[in-house]
């Protein structure tokens, strides 16, 4: 049975670091990974989606990464802002089209 | 291009009721999924419904039944609520069951 664990729970910095929030996975045999954004009591964004076969993903002030040999991904956020302040939640999907496996989230907080 | 829907936004309801959630899927989707994310946890799957059928169904008992309608709108159904199924309730929707998931902004429900 796919784990996906978020570590650390929360994270406070101040404006202007570069972070990094981590996720791991007990079954390396995913079909991809995902990272997303969740503001207080909303939906979820998808902010990346690495295949299995990738290795990372970019966009903006964001890079995913995927090591599945090792179960692990990070979500690498450079510059922070107070708007980055938010839950990121990682998600597991074992096959095309099968339930995503969430990690509980780690919630980071900017302050300017 | 309105996004994935959901209705009502809000919902408090009594133990032992009976409860009903709508989503309106992303323009061009056809498939939906519903999460159910109690506080403080990541998003847990229910069900996912495909061609009007549920397709895949997560670890929740049979008071939680769903339908899908030819427009591809879809409804989750809460029978004999408990306290433990207050949460906010996810709907997901794709092009095709293994595409690319859009949430929608979520149903709050407080049972008490």
């Amino acid at each position: 049975k796919q784990e996906v664990t978020q570590i650390p729970a929360a994270l406070s910095v101040p404006e202007g670091e570069n972070l990094v929030l981590n996720c791991s996975f007990t079954d390396s045999a995913i079909y991809n990974l995902q990272w997303f954004r969740q503001d207080p009591g909303k939906g979820l964004t998808s902010l990346l989606l690495i295949q299995s076969s990738q290795r990372e993903q970019t966009s903006g002030r964001l890079n995913a990464s995927l090591d599945k040999s090792s179960g692990r991904s990070t979500l690498y956020i450079a510059a922070s802002q107070p708007g980055d302040s938010a839950t990121y939640l990682c998600a597991a999907e074992h096959q095309a089209g099968t339930a995503l496996i969430f990690g509980k989230g780690t919630t980071l907080s900017v302050s300017s | 291009d309105a996004g994935v829907t959901q209705s009502p936004t809000h919902l408090i309801k009594t133990r032992g009721q009976q409860v009903t959630l709508r989503c309106s899927p992303k323009s061009g989707h056809d498939t939906v999924s519903w999460y159910q994310q109690a506080l403080g946890q990541g998003p847990q799957f229910i069900f996912q419904y495909y061609e009007e059928e549920e397709r895949q169904r997560g670890n929740f008992p049979d008071r939680f039944s769903g339908h899908q309608f030819p427009n591809y709108s879809s409804e989750l159904n809460v029978n004999a609520l408990l306290l433990g199924d207050s949460a906010l309730y996810l709907c997901a929707s794709s092009f095709g069951y293994d595409e690319k998931l859009f949430f929608g902004s979520g149903t709050q429900l407080s049972v008490l």
